[in-house]
């Protein structure tokens, strides 16, 4: 079946670098995916859509400049946290859709910034 | 604006016994509704969905969820757990606006008490 894969699966830096995270669609392209927040015991908050080839459209209250994503081809997505800081860190969750099957998800990426 | 609701933090079943994890959901128009279960660390994975028909929906690992229009409710339902079922269960609605977005409930967590 259909397969994301997410890297790095954890992450800790320094604050004020700049962390990116990968979303790979292994065996579908995909033209739309999606990258998702999760802050404990919480549920997943949508940051934004990430579209091949265009500009990721945000959601209200995510900073695009501080949440870079790229799609630059149908089976990757990039998601660049700058110049992290410690409320930065979280658990951060890629998805992609290969229509017209429900949606399936990375395993996930722990950020911590000390 | 399209919401699902799911009431209970946390969910304690002996193994064995049937479990429900309750969902209810608020939107104009007919939903198309979705649960999903995360274990630690890991991404989400598709349990269901309901779109049309059958008001009891069959999914993976043995689940069911029971579509209640008169209730808005989306109930999961096991009749029987096992350790293994012990995750955190997220109720999700698709936006009416927009179908590539899904809105998710705050999750409960199941624990199955051997």
């Amino acid at each position: 079946g259909a397969v994301v894969s997410q890297h790095p699966s954890w992450v800790i830096c320094k604050s004020g670098t700049s962390v990116k995270i990968e979303c790979r669609s292994l065996d579908f392209q995909a033209t739309t995916m999606f990258w998702y927040r999760q802050f404990p015991k919480q549920s997943l908050m949508l940051m934004a859509t990430s579209n091949e080839g265009s500009k990721a459209t945000y959601e209200q209250g995510v900073e695009k400049d501080k949440f870079l994503i790229n799609h630059a081809s149908l089976t990757l997505s990039t998601l660049t946290v700058t110049s992290a800081h410690p409320e930065d860190s979280s658990f951060y969750i890629c998805s992609a859709r290969r229509t017209p099957r429900p949606l399936h998800f990375g395993n996930g990426t722990r950020l911590t910034v000390t | 604006a399209q919401s699902v609701a799911q009431p209970e933090d946390q969910v304690n079943v002996a193994e064995g016994n049937p479990l429900t994890v309750k969902c209810t959901y608020s939107v104009s128009g007919n939903p198309y509704l979705f649960w999903y279960v995360q274990y630690p660390n890991r991404g989400l994975q598709f349990l269901l969905k309901y779109i049309t028909g059958d008001n009891l929906v069959k999914g993976s690992y043995g689940f069911e969820a029971e579509f209640n229009k008169s209730q808005t409710s989306f109930h999961l339902k096991k009749p029987s757990a096992l350790v293994s079922d012990s995750a955190l269960y997220f109720c999700a609605v698709r936006d009416q606006n927009r179908d590539d977005k899904i809105i998710f409930g705050k999750g409960t967590r199941l624990h199955i008490l051997p």
